[in-house]
């Protein structure tokens, strides 16, 4: 059974920094890309950040782009959200997610989030 | 970046009944597209990927239509446990991946 489960969220201020962990197990973790998700208070999905299976292509949204960094240790089956210089509006549930490959277009590769993670909540505030 | 629109923001529906999901892309993805249904303190599920593949398990109550730039997200027999917040999504330009607004089907 896919599980995804993520760590690391709490309150923090303004300004600071936290990083969010995500376990991955059920599945050869080190054969798929994985993405980032959050839910803001009320609002909808927004994807974050994503990774491919060896960590050479690297993505995030312009919105955490310089402040966010993700990143994957393929021996501890984990997946990792760095957020530094933390912002109120970053305030949210963030789900880790496994990316499925669903062929190319174009030449590009297409990914869906099949599974995902109950999700991390992490309060910015002061 | 692609703006996905759902409609309608929420739709009321009794139990038993249908509901019919829409979702429109600011230009052609294709076939992909997929959604996913959210429950209140649960993980979003995917329901539909290839916009009319079923995933692993899902009801055959569930089932999706459309390509390029018009999809449709249908649910016959509603059940209790349907009742939740439906996104779509487009994975053919990225990044980013963009989400719909979402569309809440709630008790009628």
């Amino acid at each position: 059974e896919v599980q995804l489960v993520e760590s690391g969220g709490g309150l923090v201020r303004p300004g600071e920094s936290r990083r969010l962990s995500c376990g991955a197990s059920g599945f050869t973790f080190d054969s798929y890309s994985m993405t980032w998700v959050r839910q803001a208070p009320g609002k909808g999905l927004e994807w974050i950040a994503h990774i491919n299976s060896g960590s050479s292509i690297i993505t995030y949204a312009d919105l955490v782009k310089g402040r966010f960094i993700i990143s994957r240790d393929n021996v501890k089956n984990s997946v990792f959200l760095q957020m530094n210089n933390l912002r109120v509006e970053d305030t949210g549930v963030y789900f880790c997610t496994r990316a499925m490959f669903a062929g190319y277009s174009d030449g590009s590769p297409r990914y869906y989030f099949d599974y995902w993670g109950q999700g991390a909540l992490v309060t910015v505030s002061s | 970046e692609i703006v996905m629109t759902q409609s309608p923001a929420t739709l009321s529906v009794s139990p038993g009944e249908r509901a019919t999901l829409s979702c429109r892309a600011s230009q052609s993805v294709s076939r992909n597209l997929a959604w996913y249904q959210k429950r209140p303190g649960q993980a979003p599920r995917l329901l539909i990927f290839g916009a009319s593949n079923r995933a692993p398990g899902l009801s055959a109550r569930f089932s999706g239509s459309g390509s390029g730039t018009e999809f449709t997200l249908t649910i016959t027999n509603l059940q209790s446990e349907d009742f939740a917040v439906y996104y779509c999504q487009q994975y053919d330009h990225w990044p980013p991946w963009t989400f719909g607004q979402g569309t809440k089907v709630e008790f009628k």
